[in-house]
Parts: C-alpha cells; structure tokens; sequence
C-alpha cells in the first residue's frame, strides 16, 4: 500500500483563487516534501518541512504538517495560470541511516483556469 | 547552480534489448537515487547508492542493475526490456550527513519508449 496518498486527485479552480489539497502517510516521517511536476516533465522541489515543524511558508505557498493524523496540506493563493501542474507529496521516513527514499503520493492534478 | 544531469533524455528501444542511462550529480553530493515513474503514475524508488555503495533498494527489477563510479556519476542498466519499462526515469542526488537537510534534487528525467 501507498505510504503517501493525495486528496484531491484533481482540482479545477479560477486564477486569483486559493488551490489546497492534501496528503496523507501511513508511517512516521524524517520530512516531508512537496513536488510539482508539469505534464510529463521533470519534478521540481516546492517546499520541505521536518517533523518538528508545523508550518512552513515560501512566496504562494503554505505548508502545514500534522504528525498526529499523519497528514501535510499545500496551499496555493491567488493561484495563476502557470501554476497548472501535479502536484505531489513524498515522504522521508529515514529508516536506517543510509539511503533516504522518498515515497510519493498519488499526485493532485490542478488546472487553474485564465 | 549546477543540476542535476541526466543522459540520454529520450531513448528508444525494441522489446528485448538493453539501455544504460546515466546521471551526474550535483558536484559534493554523495548519495543518488533513481525512481521510475510510468505514465500516469506517481514516481517509484528504484535504488540508491551513498559513497559509491548500494544503500537502499526499492522495487527494481531483476533484469536492471545500476551503480555508482568513482566520480559519483551513476549508470542504470536494463536488460531484456519489455514494453512495461516504458517510463519517464528520474536521477536525484542529496547531501546526506549533518550539512545535509535530506532535499532531494531531482534530474530533468530520461524518457525510455520500448516499442
């Protein structure tokens, strides 16, 4: 079973309005890590928060993290076309001391609509 | 900054033969990852290597193999390969150790077409 899964799995929303979708892990976590990819294309690095922390924020984006349910949101405001893109959660849950893998989520598709 | 560096970026193969992908690391990175990502998929954790040694390995096949030379870059061999191996395949690499924070920088991914 997936150690990350994402909610929604597609998201359609005007520009200006806020995207949130969330993620949620089965295991406990060194981090986790949000990713965007657009349409087959590379992944690109949004934002990480460690288990410590609650809430992150970087530009557009805002991360929060709830250990207790296992789960993180990502929040986009005042979204814009370019942010059309997959959107996923990867896990680090450092079990041995070499080799971090990141374990992915489903992936939240968003299209923000000019 | 420096990226990531993945070779080649598109490859097509018959069923049944072989492909070698290759990845450079981010210079002083000492741990590379490799995930395979179908279409439509989410990525997958292939296999890692930290200091030129196979440190985690995940869902990977029998009929690939990879490693890591002494230059940190990293080769990913396929053997016998079937249409099912048809995927986007990504190369990161991370600073592991104190002065690392555990982010992943992934490659711009070679796309693999077995026909």
């Amino acid at each position: 079973s997936q150690q990350g899964e994402e909610d929604p799995q597609a998201l359609s929303i005007q520009e200006g309005e806020n995207a949130t979708m969330n993620c949620s892990y089965k295991t406990s976590i060194n981090n986790l890590q949000w990713y965007r990819q657009n349409s087959g294309r590379g992944l690109v690095h949004l934002i990480l928060i460690r288990s410590n922390e609650r809430e992150k924020h970087s530009g557009r984006l805002r991360v929060t993290l709830d250990t207790s349910k296992k789960s993180s949101s990502l929040l986009i405001t005042a979204s814009r076309a370019a942010d059309t893109a997959s959107y996923f959660c990867a896990t680090d849950i450092r079990i041995k001391a070499a080799g971090n893998k990141l374990t992915f989520g489903g992936g939240t598709r968003v299209l923000v609509k000019p | 900054a420096a990226g990531v560096i993945q070779s080649p970026r598109h490859l097509i193969k018959e069923k049944r033969e072989t492909a070698t992908l290759k990845c450079y690391p981010i210079p002083r990175h000492d741990t590379v990852y490799w995930y395979q990502q179908g279409p439509g998929q989410d990525p997958q954790f292939l296999i890692s290597f930290y200091e030129k040694m196979q440190s985690d390995k995940g869902s990977i096949p029998d009929r690939f193999s990879a490693q890591q030379f002494s230059d940190y870059h990293s080769e990913l061999n396929m053997s016998s390969l079937e249409l099912g191996d048809s995927a986007l395949y990504f190369c990161a690499s991370s600073l592991r150790g104190t002065s690392g924070d555990g982010q992943q920088y992934f490659g711009p991914g070679t796309r693999l077409t077995v026909t």
